[in-house]
């Protein structure tokens, strides 16, 4: 069973604070790691997926980044704005067996207050 | 226009029925998953479907049985429906099968079994 966990499991920040959070995921056999931000009634949308060590992605105010030796990627938030609320997933991805599935974090659940 | 679309959205059926949902994509992508959101919110993967065939098939009562008519549907039967089935299944599709591309989730389908 491989275990991703994400946390804090949830947030709370002021409008135009910058936050951050952590996906924690096996160091070993690892090939890729997703996120996803997830809003209340729609459905998860992809927001990188790292394949790297020491990879750094960013798309507008939110970047990522990728520690495959020690089982870490952060996804960091700047000036977060209302319409950052949402839950973002991290899903990982081992190179163990010939199927490839991801296996999901329970997410982190953020809340920006105006 | 929508890029994975399944329905029904909600699903209200009585334990002991057989029920369908049905989910496409017009991204020309040749993989696709369904998956379910448990009791304690993850997100699990049941089935994987490249090209029509089927390459991940997670540990499922085979009262599950997805159809894959072409690479643009995949299409979830569920025989005598059991209480324990309620959740909300996403339907996915990605354009490779080993995770090295963003996934496309639905918006995804509510099951309750009474």
């Amino acid at each position: 069973i491989l275990n991703v966990e994400q946390s804090p499991q949830s947030l709370h920040v002021q409008e135009g604070d910058s936050t951050n959070f952590t996906c924690s995921f096996p160091s070993s056999n690892f090939y890729a790691l997703h996120w996803y931000r997830w809003e209340t009634a729609k459905s998860p949308e992809a927001l990188f997926v790292m394949t790297l060590n020491g990879d750094e992605k960013k798309k507008g105010r939110i970047s990522a980044t990728l520690n495959t030796k020690e089982g870490y990627s952060y996804l960091y938030i700047k000036g977060s704005q209302p319409e950052d609320s949402a839950t973002y997933l991290c899903a990982f991805l081992n190179s163990g067996g010939s199927n490839y599935k991801l296996t999901f974090g329970k997410g982190t659940l953020l809340t920006v207050n105006p | 226009d929508t890029a994975v679309s399944q329905t029904p959205k909600y699903l209200v059926t009585q334990m002991g029925n057989d029920k369908s949902i049905k989910c496409e994509q017009n991204l020309g992508h040749d993989t696709m998953y369904w998956y379910k959101q448990d009791s304690k919110k993850f997100l699990k993967i049941m089935f994987s479907y490249n090209n029509k065939e089927l390459i991940i098939n997670e540990t499922v009562p085979n009262r599950f049985s997805p159809k894959s008519p072409d690479k643009a549907h995949l299409n979830l039967h569920i025989n005598s429906l059991e209480l324990g089935d309620s959740a909300v299944y996403f339907c996915a599709s990605s354009q490779d099968g080993a995770g090295l591309t963003e996934a496309f989730f639905g918006q995804g389908t509510r099951l309750t079994v009474v």
